[in-house]
């Protein structure tokens, strides 16, 4: 059955500094990969995505994402994390449209920024 | 496009109630999801539509949860005799009919719901 992991659930960094949120999953075919962020009080909201193609992906608000197939992963970074970052952050595998592709969701990091 | 919307944001009921939350995707959005997410964890898919027919329901909807998209437009989730382990954060999303990977699903606030 496909799975998510995100093996951290809460992490504090400096605002400044750099930040990676680890996700793993499992999943048997071509995996449809999501990052969202999800604010208090508001909708989640997708950062990137990974279909196919270049393994490094970009995003909103300067999030990238790399996808590693040998490691079944595909964490979150960010080069510099501003106070506005705090917020939980989840991984998700969707599955392929003809099976409804309905998302799989990790149990999130929650991020906080120190000033 | 306002995005998508759902109702109420909040509700408070006592077990046993019956409740009904709504949910109105982006227009011309084929696809409709709905999950739930309980605190400290990540949203569990319940069930999807496309257009009216509802495809998939997870094994998490019990009886007492019925889902309804008339006419492929709006969708309303049913709560029959609530229990306390109902209480989360119910979730809309929705997606268009395009593409063959999966679309972006695009989320609504969500109805968070209470049983006392």
């Amino acid at each position: 059955a496909q799975s998510v992991t995100q093996p951290d659930i809460h992490i504090t960094v400096s605002e400044g500094a750099s930040l990676e949120l680890r996700c793993n999953y499992s999943y048997g075919a071509t995996p449809y990969l999501f990052w969202y962020v999800q604010s208090p009080g508001q909708g989640l909201q997708l950062l990137l995505k990974y279909f196919s193609g270049d393994t490094l992906v970009q995003g909103i608000k300067g999030f990238e994402a790399e996808f590693k197939r040998s490691q079944s992963s595909f964490n979150l970074r960010k080069p510099s994390v501003h106070w506005s970052d705090a917020a939980e952050y989840f991984c998700a595998v969707a599955e392929g449209y003809n099976q409804g592709g309905k998302l799989i969701f990790g149990q999130g990091t929650e991020l906080s920024v120190k000033p | 496009d306002t995005g998508v919307s759902q109702d109420p944001r909040h509700k408070i009921t006592k077990r046993g109630q019956n409740v009904t939350f709504r949910c109105d995707p982006i227009s011309e959005h084929n696809r409709l999801y709905w999950y739930r997410q309980t605190l400290g964890q990540g949203p569990e898919f319940l069930t999807y539509f496309q257009n009216e027919a509802q495809l998939e329901k997870s094994r998490l909807l019990s009886d007492r949860f019925s889902a309804e998209r008339p006419k492929g437009s709006f969708s309303t989730l049913e709560i029959q005799r609530t229990e306390q382990g109902d209480s989360a954060m119910y979730l809309c999303a929705s997606s268009p009919l395009e593409g063959q990977g999966p679309n972006e699903q695009f989320f609504g606030p969500g109805t968070r719901l209470t049983v006392l």
